[in-house]
């Protein structure tokens, strides 16, 4: 059983770049969650996928951000332009949601850490 | 504004004896709370989750206590193992996808 799986593990780059992450959930899982996590924090919810769908951002994912599922699998979270304020641990988290299943927790990948230079 | 709040950031206990880790809540609209145990350079891991129609699940070791009327959430570990050392977090749903989580507790199990 593959977990959730996010690459890379580790991203430095310098002020301004783009960076790109990808999140793979586990295979039947048909939610598809981004957090970011800040030291001495919780995760903090980012952005949420039902399928393919995007059916919430938070007012933290600025228009700088953005995030795909294209096919109801992997994802990706792309930032542009980034700032100081964008190091942060980006967690992927995935679920299974279906009727008659009752509640279902999320399962983390090990997130990718984010280091501006 | 912090919906979920774990106001102990960090407890030590003697390996053996019993954890207890508390996180309350203000949004009587969570309908489903869950606990994560957080390793360094891992991403959090489930551990036990609860509904909020019930006021206890247990799960081995872990059971986890739910109090609606004083939106107080427990965890308790019996017997801690120093294997149970981590950082842990507390979650809350609302509406049928967002989860709110706590700001964690480290939690030191001494051999």
């Amino acid at each position: 059983d593959t977990g959730v799986s996010q690459d890379p593990r580790h991203k430095i780059t310098k002020r301004g770049q783009n960076v790109t992450f990808r999140c793979d959930p586990i295979s039947e899982h048909n939610r598809l969650y981004w957090y970011r996590q800040t030291l001495g924090q919780g995760p903090e919810f980012l952005t949420y996928f039902q399928n393919e769908a995007q059916l919430e951002k938070s007012r933290l994912l600025s228009d700088r951000f953005s995030a795909e599922r294209p096919k109801g699998s992997f994802s990706t979270l792309e930032i542009q332009r980034t700032e100081q304020g964008d190091s942060a641990m980006y967690l992927c988290a995935s679920s299974l949601a279906r009727g008659g299943a009752g509640n279902q927790p999320q399962h983390f990948g090990d997130g990718t850490r984010l280091s501006i230079l | 504004d912090q919906q979920v709040k774990q106001n102990s950031p960090s407890l030590s206990v003697q390996e053996g004896r019993i954890s207890i880790l508390n996180c309350d809540y203000t949004n009587s609209m969570f309908d489903y709370f869950l606990w994560y145990k957080k390793y360094p350079a891992e991403g959090p891991t489930f551990l036990i989750s609860i509904s909020s129609i019930k006021d206890k699940n247990e799960d081995g070791r872990f059971t986890v206590f739910l109090n609606k009327s004083a939106k107080h959430l427990s965890l308790h570990i019996v017997p801690s193992q120093p294997g149970d050392s981590a950082v842990y977090f507390c979650a809350a749903r609302w509406g049928t996808y967002k989860y709110i989580f706590g700001t964690g507790t480290r939690l030191k199990v001494l051999a």
